[in-house]
């Protein structure tokens, strides 16, 4: 059954405390995202990467960190430096590029 | 800067009729053009990709492109409550890595 899965579902963050968030997808897709959603916003882009080992800073990549050591894995983590962490966050992937994205169903980050 | 606008509404059509979902874009070197249907608590999931000038048909939704006029637009016929959602419009730009969405719009069928 192939996608993209996000865990956990729901994290709690306490204050100075750094959490990651997990993206797995089995689509064979070479590029991953990572965007950040607020209630009754769009989709704004905090990293991306286009191939293993490699990726970009987005429009929003203050506070936050990203590796790329598989091409099925792009974990986020949100470290203590992001002082306003509470967001839907939404994992994707594409073939390439310039190819559709597909998302994973997002985890939801609040603060203690 | 490389925008999307999107009219937020909500735009409430009553069950049986055609939505119309409306979205523009800043930059003539746009590529493809996308629209997402995200439901409340939900990740986004396409609807349509649309890559040239004119229409583009499936089942119910069609979307239509003009470049000329920097817009793209989505058509919803015999609109069901179930399309009840807030529907996102994507564009990605030449050599650009890149997907900038819009705000999205909010869409109300009412039965």
């Amino acid at each position: 059954d192939g996608g993209i899965t996000q865990s956990p579902k729901y994290l709690f963050r306490k204050e100075g405390q750094n959490v990651t968030l997990s993206c797995e997808q089995n689509l064979n897709h070479d590029a991953m995202y990572w965007y950040r959603q607020d209630p009754g916003q769009g989709l704004r882009l905090i990293y991306y990467s286009q191939i293993v080992n490699d990726f970009q800073k987005g429009d929003i990549a203050e506070g936050y960190s990203v590796s790329r050591e598989k091409k099925e894995s792009f974990p986020l983590t949100v470290t203590s430096a992001q002082k306003n962490p509470t967001a839907f966050y939404l994992c994707a992937s594409s073939m390439s590029e310039e190819e559709t994205q597909y998302f994973g169903p997002g985890t939801r980050l609040l603060v203690l | 800067q490389k925008e999307v606008e999107q009219n937020s509404g909500p735009l409430s059509v009553p069950e049986g009729a055609i939505a119309s979902l409306n979205c523009t874009y800043s930059d003539r070197g746009s590529q493809s053009f996308f629209w997402y249907r995200q439901y409340s608590g939900k990740s986004p999931e396409l609807i349509m990709s649309i890559y040239s000038n004119g229409d583009k048909e499936d089942g119910r939704f069609t979307a239509q492109l003009n470049k000329a006029s920097q817009y793209v637009s989505l058509l919803i016929r015999d609109s069901q409550p179930s399309d009840s959602a807030t529907y996102l419009c994507a564009v990605t730009w030449y050599n650009n890595n890149d997907m900038r969405f819009g705000a999205g719009t909010r869409l109300t069928v009412k039965p």
